[in-house]
């Protein structure tokens, strides 16, 4: 079994930073595949937040950024608001499940 | 505006059937792969299933191989996913969503607001 790997909450103080990762293995990020990142509020449909590891759709806010490294991926929110208070997932390919897999979420909480 | 807006969800007993329907508008639905994604009460996202643009290539996860079927009618600007043999662990929200390609990964990039299924006796 592989797939990838949240933390299943993280928090900060509004303008501080926060790091959400996203751990995968050499079956999935690690073999080159991008990971994608979506935000979900509750009750409604995710949306996509970053795509193609360090890409954002037209209209998410500069705050919102994505990288990746080896067998990992992270979402970084610089400045954090209490409007980013949400479900946050990444999303990639995984070769030996032959399947597109989701992390389990991450819930950031604006203390 | 893009739009994808999920019909056909509802309560149904185990091992029975459902079919749900997307229909789409503000783009060109043959131009894009399309997928269904489920969401279990309180859980994550789940990848479902993608059908290419054409229709000819489908490709579904593990936990449903076998009892769904992803189809579509570019004609009709639609998209329909054909669940059976259904169980207690298919009770989800289904979301259709666009499904771009980009190196070999679709990403979500529109999605429905989603249908409830509830298998349940």
């Amino acid at each position: 079994q592989s797939g990838v790997t949240q933390p299943p909450s993280v928090s900060g103080a509004p303008g501080q930073r926060v790091t959400i990762s996203c751990t995968g293995s050499s079956s999935n990020i690690g073999a080159g595949y991008d990971v994608h990142w979506y935000q979900q509020f509750p009750g409604t449909a995710p949306k996509l937040l970053i795509y193609g590891n360090i890409n954002r759709p037209s209209g998410v806010p500069d705050r919102f950024s994505g990288s990746k490294s080896d067998t990992s991926a992270s979402l970084v929110i610089t400045g954090l608001q209490a409007e980013d208070e949400a479900d946050y997932y990444c999303q990639s390919y995984d070769s030996s499940l032959s399947a597109v897999v989701f992390g389990g979420g991450t819930k950031v909480t604006v203390l | 505006e893009v739009q994808l807006v999920e019909s056909g969800g509802g309560l149904v007993q185990p091992g029975g059937s459902l079919r749900l329907s997307c229909g789409v508008s503000g783009f060109t639905v043959s131009s894009y792969w399309m997928s269904w994604v489920r969401q279990a009460p309180g859980k994550g996202l789940e990848w479902v299933a993608n059908i290419q643009k054409d229709g000819n290539e489908q490709f579904y996860a593990d936990s449903v191989k076998g009892r769904f079927i992803i189809s579509r009618d570019n004609a009709k600007n639609s998209l329909y996913l054909q669940m059976s043999s259904l169980r207690a662990a298919d009770t989800a929200v289904y979301y259709c969503a666009r499904a771009p390609m980009l190196r070999g990964l679709p990403r979500f990039d529109s999605w429905g607001q989603g249908a409830l299924v509830t298998v349940a006796s």
